[in-house]
């Protein structure tokens, strides 16, 4: 596509539900990052993965997070037993070539609300 | 983990005025880049510099990269309605695409017409 596309935009959950959040990536990238956003503050990365590889899950918050990408295209992030500081946007961005700078496009972003 | 501190919060400015925002931090940062988010948008990349002292321009945007690779600064020239939204200042410890950007907590700019 023409560009990083998220989806659900939002999403309302019950405290104790699981979720997950798709991301597609602009057809071709390699790289694919995510990142968390909570409101008023700049995003915060979560992981990333180059194609289907995940080489860096260092920012997930807790075990509840888990991301996968098996085809080296769209990637999915999944909560576990959603709680209330997990309320968010999640971020997604892709860029073509692994080591550059240039080309990093993030999504609009799914708004998680967890009641 | 790492921080950037980003200022000022929040502005109000007359349109037709200059705007200048500022990011730093007490680790050094091999890259910094400036990004613009509208509501309900994902942020977009305005300026990228890569190198300390790099001044470097995109339209009515100036920015520049702190000789102590420690800070930078972004100015908005004769600013108008639709610079209105949050800057948010990024940077990589390392000159790679694959080493995640750290985010200042950004600033708001609203501009009256």
């Amino acid at each position: 596509g023409a560009g990083v596309s998220q989806s659900p935009r939002y999403k309302v959950a019950k405290r104790g539900q699981d979720v997950a959040l798709r991301c597609d990536p602009i057809s071709g990238h390699v790289s694919l990052f995510w990142y968390q956003q909570a409101l008023g503050q700049g995003p915060e990365f979560l992981t990333y993965f180059q194609n289907e590889a995940q080489l860096d899950k260092s920012g997930l918050p807790s075990d509840r997070f888990f991301a996968e990408r098996p085809e080296g295209s769209v990637s999915t992030l999944k909560i576990q037993r959603t709680q209330q500081e997990d309320s968010a946007v999640y971020l997604c961005a892709s860029s073509l070539v692994p080591g550059s700078n240039y080309g990093y496009t993030f999504g609009s972003g799914t708004r998680l609300t967890v009641v | 983990g790492q921080q950037l501190n980003q200022s000022p919060q929040s502005m109000f400015i007359q349109e037709g005025e200059d705007v200048s925002m500022n990011c730093t931090s007490s680790s050094i940062f091999n890259t910094w880049l400036w990004y613009k988010q509208d509501p309900g948008e994902g942020p977009v990349l305005l300026i990228a510099l890569y190198k300390a002292g790099e001044l470097t321009s995109n339209g009515r945007l100036t920015a520049q990269f702190g000789i102590t690779r420690k800070d930078s600064f972004l100015n908005i020239s004769a600013s108008i309605p639709s610079d209105v939204g949050i800057y948010f200042c990024a940077g990589q410890l390392r000159n790679s695409g694959n080493t995640p950007l750290v985010f200042g907590k950004g600033t708001r700019l609203s501009v009256i017409a």
